[in-house]
């Protein structure tokens, strides 16, 4: 079975500060996502990976930055986080050259 | 217009009905349609894809697909209150072939 965890369920963040969202597979999969997820706008994606040190800009970046340093590992950094960054944000992975993604449980992040 | 459609809902059925869940797309040159179910808290998990017109089965999970309307559906027989979730229609697309999602079907399934 395919398992993608990531680092926090839920997190409480202060505006301002810096935070990382980890984001783990076992499967060897390129590929690499996140996602945020709100009420009415669906799932939205910030960044994917095809691989170590690669990364693409999804459709909303802005304020977002990641980091693969490693194959199974892919990292969301907010830089200095908002109130309206607070959301749930979804990791995902899949082989390349593949469609089908596989979802982490996911982390509620509130920014106070 | 928005790549992939869906009826928000809710949709209310009772138990043992046949729930049909509804999603349109622009992208005419789409070849796959993902499903994905999302349980309230929780993250999306996938049921089925399908990638030719006509039907899939998959035990009490059916999709349909029609290119030639860009409306693919899922069908959930026999719905047990266990299936009230949000269900997702999925397109790839982009350089990247990532999936682009509806906005989810809210299903509830009455006991």
């Amino acid at each position: 079975d395919v398992k993608v965890t990531q680092s926090s369920r839920y997190l409480v963040k202060r505006t301002g500060e810096k935070v990382f969202l980890e984001c783990v597979q076992d499967m060897d999969h390129e590929n690499m996502f996140w996602y945020r997820q709100d009420p009415g706008l669906g799932l939205r994606l910030i960044y994917f990976s095809y691989d170590v040190k690669m990364k693409e800009k999804g459709d909303i970046p802005e304020g977002y930055s990641v980091s693969r340093e490693k194959k199974e590992r892919f990292s969301l950094i907010l830089e200095s986080a908002s109130t309206n960054q607070t959301s749930m944000y979804l990791c995902a992975s899949r082989v390349g050259g593949t469609e089908t993604q596989y979802f982490g449980p996911g982390t509620r992040l509130l920014v106070l | 217009q928005k790549e992939v459609e869906q009826n928000s809902g809710p949709l209310s059925v009772p138990e043992g009905a046949i729930a049909s869940l509804n999603c349109t797309y622009s992208d005419r040159g789409s070849q796959s349609f993902f499903w994905y179910r999302q349980y309230s808290g929780k993250s999306p998990e996938l049921i089925m894809f399908i990638y030719s017109n006509g039907d899939k089965e998959d035990g009490r999970f059916t999709a349909q697909l029609n290119k030639a309307s860009q409306y693919v559906s899922l069908l959930i027989r026999d719905s047990q209150p266990s299936d009230s979730a949000t269900y997702l229609c999925a397109v790839p697309g982009g350089s990247a072939r990532q999936l682009t999602f509806g906005s989810g079907t809210q299903l509830t399934v009455l006991p």
